[in-house]
């Protein structure tokens, strides 16, 4: 299965400001997806990122709040703006190879807190 | 839509206990399902999956049996450990669309020597 890196791994961040999260994965990957974990929940899923095209967003997400890029089959990157102590959670990049069966593979997760 | 209901923790057991955590879903079509593990500070790993009726996932002693019947898919482990203190999450795709995941509210386990 495919391997993923997600940086950073946490960051503590002033209201108002922006921060990017980036995964790369090892190997090329139609869908990627964007999930925001909040303390003691579970996940939801942000926005689905294909190559190419424009993400999709799920309800109660929006792209000026969560724009995504995503410019090849390897890489992609979630920025959370002009963030408030309520954006304060852990975020996950997924992706899943294509093929039904084989599942999804995880990053570690962003841990953000802001203050 | 889809959706995962999962029993709610916390849930607390000694060492060599049974483990049930009951999770059952309502999805369009076929599914597959996960069950997914998240140890203390870290991130999703896959536990085991099932990706059509009467299939069994295993992994590291957990079992989970997809019933169509019943839509359920509860994890089993005949005897816990200290180190499967984690939180546990059942989720589902469906297949149609965007294949995302749904997943349930997840349960907290905390197995005490």
């Amino acid at each position: 299965s495919a391997v993923i890196s997600q940086k950073p791994s946490r960051d503590i961040c002033q209201r108002g400001t922006s921060l990017t999260i980036q995964c790369q994965v090892d190997s090329q990957v139609t869908m990627m997806f964007w999930y925001r974990q909040q303390p003691g929940q579970s996940l939801t899923l942000i926005a689905t990122a294909n190559q190419g095209s424009e993400a999709t967003y799920e309800s109660g997400f929006v792209i000026d709040k969560f724009p995504i890029s995503r410019p090849n089959l390897t890489f992609s990157t979630l920025t959370v703006s002009n963030m408030s102590p309520e954006d304060s959670s852990i975020y996950l990049c997924s992706v899943r190879s294509g093929e039904r069966i084989s599942g999804y593979t995880f990053g570690s997760g962003t841990r953000l807190t802001v203050v | 839509g889809d959706s995962v209901t999962q029993m709610e923790g916390p849930v607390t057991l000694s060492e060599e206990a049974f483990l049930t955590i009951n999770c059952t879903y309502t999805a369009t079509g076929y599914p597959s399902l996960f069950w997914y593990v998240q140890y203390p500070g870290e991130g999703l790993q896959l536990l085991l999956k099932a990706t059509k009726a009467d299939d069994k996932g295993s992994n590291k002693g957990f079992e989970a049996t997809y019933r169509k019947e019943t839509t359920s898919f509860h994890l089993e482990k005949g005897s816990v450990q200290v180190s499967d203190s984690a939180v546990y999450f059942c989720a589902l795709s469906s297949g149609a669309g965007s294949y995302q995941l749904t997943f349930g509210k997840g349960t907290k386990l905390s197995v005490i020597p």
